[in-house]
């Protein structure tokens, strides 16, 4: 079985400082993952993915293998970072099944 | 067109009704897919078409039955909702199911269509 594992739900920084989103997985093969980005009243949007190793809008994320974390990451938060954020995995044999973990409402305050 | 397009944005129904949603790209994507959100949480996965073939049914009941015409275009046929069946319904297409040793590319999702049982 493969799960996904976002322990905040809530997040609230203020711009500026440094955020950190934290996800966690489960899975026991070689798993790819992936953050969505939800801004309020628009569509899911691919935000980043892990084979990549890129950065897009100032986030960055580094697969963990051995915490099985996939923790997203800002230095500076801005006010226009404010969404939700949800971490997904798609594991190897799961065909195109997309897991997602219940999401983390991150809100930058000025 | 980078874009998955769904219509229409926003459904009424009553409990009796018959209707159906759309979704269409032309990314020339061969996977596409129906997630169903509820509010404040992630989009749960409904079906998956590769090739134009249902690949995944999760369990979904058969008052809702997807229907692939095309490789761009994705149906939802929905007759005899519930009220607990109102949610987002989300559309999402990908180049393939399959990973490869780049990886997959990710989803492509549409706006949604905000479905409302009566």
């Amino acid at each position: 079985a493969q799960r996904v594992t976002q322990p905040e739900k809530l997040l609230s920084v203020f711009k500026g400082a440094p955020v950190e989103l934290k996800c966690n997985y489960s899975y026991s093969g070689s798993p790819e993952l992936f953050w969505y980005v939800q801004y309020s009243r628009q569509r899911l949007q691919l935000l980043l993915r892990h084979i990549s190793r890129e950065s897009i809008k100032g986030f960055t994320a580094d697969l963990n293998k051995g915490e099985t974390s996939f923790h997203l990451k800002k230095p500076f938060a801005q006010e226009e970072d404010s969404a939700m954020y949800y971490c997904a995995l798609r594991g190897e044999t799961s065909g195109s099944r997309l897991t997602f973990g219940e999401g983390t409402q991150l809100t930058v305050n000025p | 067109d980078t874009e998955v397009t769904q219509t229409p944005k926003h459904l009424v129904m009553g409990m009796t009704n018959k209707k159906s949603l759309k979704c269409e790209q032309h990314m020339g994507h061969r996977a596409m897919y129906w997630y169903k959100q509820k509010a404040k949480k992630p989009p749960e996965l409904m079906f998956v078409y590769s090739y134009e073939k249902l690949s995944i049914n999760e369990s979904v009941p058969s008052r809702f039955s997807p229907e692939c015409p095309n490789s761009s275009l994705l149906n939802l046929h929905l007759h005899a909702l519930q009220p607990e069946d109102s949610a987002l319904y989300l559309c999402a297409s990908s180049r393939g199911i399959r990973i490869s040793t780049k990886g997959s590319y990710g989803y492509t999702f549409g706006s949604g269509t905000r479905l409302t049982v009566v």
